[in-house]
Formats: structure tokens, sequence, C-alpha cells
């Protein structure tokens, strides 16, 4: 158990639809990061929030959208959902403490969602 | 940004053969280099690391030495169980920039052992 949690853990709906992940990370853990697994493009880096801002911007389209609240839980939505949005999305955590080289990242169990 | 380059899969051995799976990277810098591991059903766990140049990270009987001349990190086991199918992925986080901490996966390995 890393200790990073992600609800819900299967996510069913349909084309043009709305969703919101939610990710808790690790205690004391300030930094989130969000990944999209899927068949095609594999395990891509989405964005990256530190402490209640934005880092770091990957892959992301525009469709979607983060935010990292107070308590440091993280929310991933996802909206005008097409069929090619359907995988696995991990949320990750670390300390991430400024220019240190060895940060790990530890990854939740993730959410797999399906749209149909 | 990196990349990384990952030897393909899928590799099937048998119980008790020796494992390598390579990795060679493109980095800004010198990064921490990771691999993780993916069991069928569940998240990314990591695995090992390696935090600079010729360090060797281990786990479960697992190793990985960072070449920093060769900017590889192969992952090697004197003896695989069935217990270690599953996909492996090579991944350094980028060292700096905007990108600062995000990681860069390989396409990862798929490894079966038969008993």
């Amino acid at each position: 158990d890393s200790g990073v949690t992600q609800t819900p853990k299967h996510l069913i709906t349909a084309t043009g639809q709305r969703v919101t992940l939610r990710c808790s990370p690790r205690s004391g853990d300030l930094s989130v990061y969000w990944y999209q697994q899927s068949l095609d493009q594999g395990l891509q880096f989405l964005i990256q929030y530190y402490n209640g801002e934005e880092r770091a911007k990957g892959n992301i389209l525009e469709r979607f959208s983060a935010q990292q609240f107070p308590d440091l839980h993280s929310e991933l939505n996802l909206s005008s959902l097409e069929l090619g949005d359907s995988a696995l999305y991990f949320c990750a955590s670390s300390t991430q403490k400024a220019g240190d080289p060895t940060d790990t990242q530890y990854f939740g169990p993730g959410t797999r969602l399906t749209v149909l | 940004g990196n990349s990384v380059t990952q030897m393909e899969g899928p590799v099937t051995l048998s119980e008790e053969a020796f494992l390598t799976i390579n990795c060679t990277y493109t980095a800004t810098g010198y990064p921490s280099l990771f691999w993780y591991v993916q069991y069928p059903g569940e998240g990314l766990q990591l695995l090992l690391k390696a935090t600079k140049a010729d360090d060797k990270g281990s786990n479960k009987g697992f190793e990985a030495t960072y070449r920093k001349e060769t900017t590889s990190f192969h992952l090697e086991k004197g003896s695989v169980q069935v217990s270690d199918s599953a996909v492996y992925f090579c991944a350094p986080p980028e060292a700096g920039g905007t990108s600062y901490g995000k990681l860069t996966f390989g396409q990862g390995t798929i490894l079966t052992v038969h008993p």
C-alpha cells in the first residue's frame, strides 16, 4: 500500500459526459501528479500540483482540468468525454523538496475510466 | 525533455532464469533513475532507484546500476520467480525547467515467468 488513495476505482460513463476523479496524497506529501495510461499512448504525464499551485503541465487536453485543495487532495476533471479518453488514470504524490533529485513518486491504484 | 528506450517485450522466461531488461535514456542533467513495476490489475509500485552515477539500486533480488557514460539503467535479476510476472517501466524524472519532477516512462516490458 503506497498510502495514495484514489476514488472511484472504476467509472463507466457515456460520451459527452463529465467526470471527476479524486486523489488523496500520502500524509505529508505536497506534490500531486496525474498520469494517463492507455494502450495506444502508454503512460503519459498530465499535470502536477505543488501545495495548491500548478507546477508543470504535460499532454493534458483542454477538456481536462485539475486542482489541488488546501487539504492537499486533488481532483482531475474530464469533460466532453470521448471514446478515446477511456484509460487508467493514476495519481502519484511526493514530497518534492525543491532541488531534490532523489524525490520519489508513490502511485495510487488508479481509476479505470470507460467511456461508452 | 527526457526520452526512454526500453527493451521490447514480451519477455517469457522459465522460473529461476536470469533476467535483463535494457533501458537507455536521454535526459537533461543527471537525474535520479527509477524502475517501477505494475502487477496485473494493480497500480505502479516503485521497484528500485539510483540517485547518482554508478549508484546501484536493489530490491527484491532486482538490481540496476546507473551508468552515466552509456546513459543506461538496465534491470537484472539472477533468478526470476512466477510472482515476478508483471510490466516493468524505466523512468527518469525531469531534472529541471518547468517540468521538474515529471516522470517520462518507457513503453514498458511485459515479463511472463513460467513454472
